[in-house]
């Protein structure tokens, strides 16, 4: 089956430093990839999209300047949180999808920023 | 844009019985239903789905049934057992391929007492 890693899978910070999360499928290529993020106990938010090669479509209130996103390969997507603040911590989760069209979830990490 | 009720928010069994979680969208367009599992701290898990050109699928002890006319997608997790307690979310999407993002619904908890 399909398998997706992220790391590091939990990250502390201080405030004002960038933290950068590492998507990868290990066993099938992404050429979309999803990054969404989940406050406790809530559903998940989507926060940008991203095609191989191409820039991410960032949702709605979402700071592209403030949550970059790399999709340099079809293997490997990256989510920096630049300049993090308290109200950035929550649980990132990519969700990479294939050509077939079929969406896997990551693990996820979890970013507290004190 | 999509829009999907989820109910209900929490839901506690006993081991042994059966357990239902609903959901209902709003855009007729949507043909395909995600149902995932989240454990915690990790990331969804997809455990069943099911296309607008069915009416009802099966899994072992969970099944999924669509009424296309009501819009509303229900899961039937039968034989609860405690390793059952997490996370539910639906979704729902149009399935056209590289337009298709997901909507989620906000999730059920589930609790199976042992």
């Amino acid at each position: 089956g399909a398998v997706v890693s992220q790391h590091p899978s939990w990250v502390i910070c201080k405030s004002g430093t960038s933290v950068k999360i590492e998507c990868r499928s290990l066993d099938f290529q992404a050429t979309t990839m999803f990054w969404y993020r989940q406050f406790p106990k809530q559903s998940l938010m989507l926060m940008a999209t991203s095609n191989e090669g191409s820039k991410a479509t960032y949702e709605q209130g979402v700071e592209k300047d403030k949550f970059l996103i790399n999709h340099a390969s079809l293997t490997l997507s990256t989510l920096t949180v630049t300049s993090a603040h308290p109200e950035d911590s929550s649980f990132y989760i990519c969700s990479p999808r294939d050509r077939y069209y079929e969406q896997y979830f990551g693990p996820g990490t979890r970013l507290t920023v004190t | 844009g999509e829009n999907v009720e989820q109910h209900p928010s929490t839901l506690s069994v006993q081991e042994g019985d059966s357990a239902v979680i609903k959901c209902t969208y709003s855009d007729s367009a949507s043909n395909y239903f995600p149902w995932y599992k989240q454990e915690l701290g990790k990331g969804p898990q997809l455990i069943i789905d099911i296309r607008s050109n069915v009416g009802e699928k099966k899994d072992q002890r969970i099944a999924v049934t669509l009424n296309k006319t009501a819009k509303h997608f229900s899961l039937h997790i039968t034989e609860t057992q405690p390793e059952d307690s997490a996370v539910y979310f639906c979704a729902a999407s149009e399935g056209s391929g590289g337009s298709y993002i997901p909507t989620f619904g906000r999730g059920t908890s589930l609790i199976v007492h042992p």
